[in-house]
């Protein structure tokens, strides 16, 4: 099965910097790389995803990069904020894996320092 | 209506007892998920329904006993449940398997075992 590796597992970073997460996953079959937040005692929530057609994706202050060659996809956060403190997960998706099946990759606990 | 609702958000309960959790969403959405997740772990995929039918069971110890009554609703009964069993269980669901998309997340139910 697919296995998403997800770097760092810590990060921090002072309000107002960049702050960068990597993602290598194995399955080339994979076609669906969605990033979720969680905060402290809440659910996850999406916050950006990406297909395998598109090489990067920008939501306001998050982008998405997505190398399919590499098997890696990374999550940017510019002018971060101390409310972007949480865990984020990335997570993949194989193009005819049984009910779009997501792997989730470990986690990293961003905090964003005032 | 994008909510997947679940209920009771909290529960205690003794190794001897019988309890459920529900979760239910009216989104049309035809594919309905139970994720147990431990503190900072990505959540793990318990159960997965599709079209009301049991799909996946990833090897979950049989006091956990899914069901889903009909396509809104995803009950999950435990019976003699372990301390270390104690986690968030997240219900979720999502479009069918015909394609790979956003998972949409309930609450939560944070089950304490004593």
């Amino acid at each position: 099965g697919e296995n998403v590796e997800q770097h760092p597992s810590t990060l921090s970073v002072q309000e107002g910097d960049s702050a960068v997460i990597k993602c290598t996953y194995s399955d080339s079959a994979s076609n669906y790389f969605p990033w979720y937040k969680q905060e402290l005692g809440k659910r996850p929530q999406l916050i950006i995803d990406i297909r395998s057609n598109v090489g990067e994706k920008k939501d306001q202050r998050i982008a998405v990069t997505l190398n399919k060659t590499a098997k890696h996809f990374s999550l940017h956060i510019t002018e971060t904020q101390p409310e972007d403190s949480a865990v984020y997960f990335c997570a993949a998706s194989a193009r005819g894996s049984t009910l779009g099946r997501l792997y989730f990759g470990r986690g990293t606990q961003l905090t964003v320092w005032p | 209506d994008t909510e997947v609702t679940q209920t009771p958000k909290h529960l205690v309960m003794g190794m001897t007892n019988k309890k459920s959790l529900k979760c239910e969403q009216h989104m049309g959405h035809r594919a309905m998920y139970w994720y147990k997740q431990k503190a900072k772990k990505p959540p793990e995929l318990m159960f997965v329904y599709s079209y009301e039918k049991l799909s996946i069971n990833e090897s979950v110890p049989s006091r956990f006993s899914p069901e889903c009554p009909n396509s809104s609703l995803l009950n999950l009964h435990l019976h003699a449940l372990q301390p270390e069993d104690s986690a968030l269980y997240l219900c979720a669901s999502s479009l069918p398997a015909t394609r790979t998309g956003e998972l949409f997340f309930g609450e939560g139910s944070r089950l304490t075992v004593l």
